[in-house]
């Protein structure tokens, strides 16, 4: 059962366009991190959020931490194909181990 | 390559038989992680170490699954008679606890076990 949901779990979409990735739990978290996770690879850490509504951005990606640390978005802007993959949010509480959410599998269409 | 790395990348066994997965974490990283993920979903916990000491373990775990890290450096997991359910991606990831909230975990390329 997997606590973190995330929507949509299918985006496809033009080069060039911008899409917004949610990541929503019922659960607080002291942090939250999303990873990219290609084919037959595991998943690679992107970013690190640990307070309340605080928001980093990395190059074209914005990632932002919801004020109650339940949820959490990404947001990329201008896609290149170069986004295609999985994007996973991970919960963090306690000791260390991860709570994934379900996945976005992104599809940028050149 | 210093990062994690996982042996073999690919399994393919037959139902009943018994497999066993090596993971190498990344040199004195102190803490050693394995998770499962099925085909369109987001790996799930399965158990940690810190050093050779396993501090916790999933009820995703059931008694057919074992792991050890008998020196705190390599880990194995071992799954005796293997089951279809047991069909997925096994990770392992390491990290160094430092003191910090969040200490970042670096995962390997993953097996890839099918049970026919």
């Amino acid at each position: 059962t997997q606590l973190l949901e995330q929507s949509p779990q299918f985006l496809s979409i033009q080069e060039g366009e911008n899409l917004t990735v949610y990541c929503n739990s019922s659960s607080v978290f002291s942090s939250l991190q999303w990873y990219r996770q290609e084919p037959g690879e595991g998943p690679v850490l992107l970013v690190t959020v640990v307070t309340g509504g605080e928001v980093k951005k990395l190059k074209r990606l914005t990632f932002q931490f919801g004020d109650a640390r339940k949820d959490s978005s990404l947001h990329i802007t201008a896609a290149q194909t170069g986004d295609t993959g999985l994007y996973l949010c991970a919960g963090v509480r306690g000791n260390e181990k991860l709570t994934f959410g379900t996945g976005t599998r992104l599809t940028i269409i050149p | 390559d210093t990062g994690v790395s996982q042996d073999p990348r690919h399994k393919i066994t037959k139902r009943g038989q018994n497999v066993t997965f090596r993971c190498d974490p990344i040199s004195e990283h102190n803490r050693l992680y394995w998770y499962r993920q099925t085909l369109g979903q987001g790996p799930e916990f399965l158990t940690y170490f810190q050093n050779e000491a396993q501090l916790e373990k999933s009820r995703l775990l059931s008694d057919r699954f074992s792991a050890e890290r008998p020196k705190g450096s390599f880990s194995t997991l071992e799954i005796q008679r293997t089951e279809q359910g047991d069909s997925a991606m096994y990770l392992c990831a390491s990290s160094l606890l430092a003191g910090r909230d969040t200490d970042t975990q670096y995962f390997g390329p993953g097996t890839r076990l099918t049970v026919l």
